[in-house]
């Protein structure tokens, strides 16, 4: 199976800061490497897919970088809706994986 | 408006069963493999199943194998997972998500429900 793991768990910053998140996989998974916003109560919401690829309607203060085993997601200037939990995911194979989040906070 | 609406949840004892069941709408259902994703109180996410658009392909999570199944209809445009044998680490809320085939052949949970609560009590 394959592990994902994040760093860091959790982060506080200010609004209109530079924010990267990492996330490495137990193996090369490609890049089969979504990231993911959760609001508090709110399902995830999907930012990047194919590692590099910005979904339709998501701003582009987010981006993605990485193949093979490591990947980053940057936000380039913080705004109040970034504060929530992120994660990353992988569809490379069965089981499919997810990263064990990273909660930003506001400092 | 493409959505997911997931139902079915509530409170059991331990031992017990439950069908959720998600309801999709406003895209071709029976085109897209689905789904499901758990979040128990407090925690990450964490894949359940997967089924491939005709049912042909299935897959679980270590957790749940041999005592969750998951389905679906696609004349009525539905994706279920009968879970059975219910333990209190089951507790969680559970999302149904789409899976997409992006052009470069990777595959991304682009469409989720709201999500429907499990509790494994006595």
């Amino acid at each position: 199976d394959i592990q994902m793991t994040q760093s860091p768990s959790s982060l506080s910053a200010s609004v209109g800061d530079r924010v990267t998140i990492t996330c490495r996989a137990s193996q090369s998974i490609s890049t089969f490497l979504n990231w993911y916003r959760q609001k508090p109560g709110k399902a995830p919401e999907v930012l990047i897919f194919s590692a590099s690829s910005l979904q339709s309607g998501v701003p582009s203060r987010f981006s993605g970088t990485g193949s093979g085993t490591d990947f980053t997601l940057t936000i380039s200037s913080l705004q109040p809706e970034d504060f929530a939990t992120y994660y990353c995911h992988q569809t490379y194979d069965t089981p499919y994986s997810f990263g064990q989040g990273t909660k930003l906070g506001i400092k | 408006e493409v959505q997911l609406v997931e139902s079915g949840g509530g409170l059991v004892k331990p031992g017990g069963s439950l069908r959720l069941s998600c309801a999709a709408s406003k895209f071709t259902f029976s085109s897209y493999s689905m789904n499901w994703v758990r979040q128990a109180p407090g925690k990450g996410l964490e894949w359940v199943s997967s089924i491939s658009t005709s049912s042909g392909y299935i897959y679980y999570g270590d957790s749940v194998k041999g005592r969750f199944t998951i389905s679906r209809d696609n004349s009525k445009n539905s994706l279920y997972l009968q879970m059975n044998s219910l333990r209190a680490e089951d507790t969680a809320v559970y999302y149904c998500a789409r899976e997409r085939v992006t052009v470069s052949g990777t595959k991304v949970f682009d469409i989720w429900g709201q999500g429907t609560k499990v509790t494994v009590s006595s």
